[in-house]
């Protein structure tokens, strides 16, 4: 079975930090993704990569970055943490884009806190 | 641009009865349909996808979905629901022809099975 790995499942900071969420993908995938999870609005996509060192921004970038230095992480970067992004954050990978390979794979997710 | 509307936030049902969860969509061209699941405290799983033939798919758990091109949707269907079916349902949409661009997803919606 394909896994993906986040790292944390609930994750408490205060306003200001740093704070890094790590994703790890066992199955070689190429694409990875970020999305934010919050009541009301769905499923929102921050960024994705479709290969190392590639990013791409999604609908919502802004208070973000990502890395991915290897090909199986894929790491979400808040760069000084705002309570406005309290919320839980799913890490998905899927393989090359093609109509018989679109299943996403998501991990568990992190509800990040803010305060 | 590529959109999906679920325009239920809350869709109850006796246990035993029929259910339908809606979903419309909208893209340029043709679409590639999915639907995934939520049980709580865990990542969305895929349930069932439509990408070319049949307007009826048949997925997990006894789920089923129908696209209809005239109307531009695709709403999940059973015959018969479970108590264990409850959970937060998503939708989402992609164009056959649009490269290598993310899933969107719909806001959601949660299914409640009363027994």
């Amino acid at each position: 079975d394909v896994k993906v790995t986040q790292s944390s499942r609930y994750l408490v900071k205060r306003t200001g930090e740093k704070v890094f969420l790590e994703c790890v993908q066992d199955m070689d995938h190429e694409n990875m993704f970020w999305y934010r999870q919050d009541p009301g609005l769905g499923l929102r996509l921050i960024y994705f990569s479709y290969d190392v060192k590639m990013k791409e921004k999604g609908d919502i970038p802004e208070g973000y970055s990502v890395s991915r230095e290897k090909k199986e992480r894929f790491s979400l970067i808040l760069e000084s943490a705002s309570t406005n992004q309290t919320s839980m954050y799913l890490c998905a990978s899927n393989g090359p884009i093609k109509a018989t390979n679109e299943k996403l794979f998501f991990g568990s997710g992190t509800q990040l806190s803010v305060l | 641009a590529q959109s999906v509307a679920q325009p239920e936030d809350q869709v109850n049902v006796a246990e035993g009865n029929p259910l339908t969860v809606k979903c419309t969509y909208s893209v340029s061209g043709n679409p590639y349909l999915f639907w995934y699941v939520q049980y709580p405290n865990r990542g969305l799983q895929f349930l069932l996808k439509y990408i070319t033939g049949d307007n009826l798919v048949k997925g997990s758990y006894g789920f089923e979905a129908e696209f209809n091109k005239s109307q531009t949707s695709f709403h999940l269907k059973k015959p018969s629901a479970l108590v264990s079916d409850s959970a937060l349902y998503f939708c989402a949409v992609r164009a056959r022809n649009s490269g290598n661009t993310p899933l969107v997803f719909g806001k959601g919606t949660r299914l409640s099975v009363i027994a």
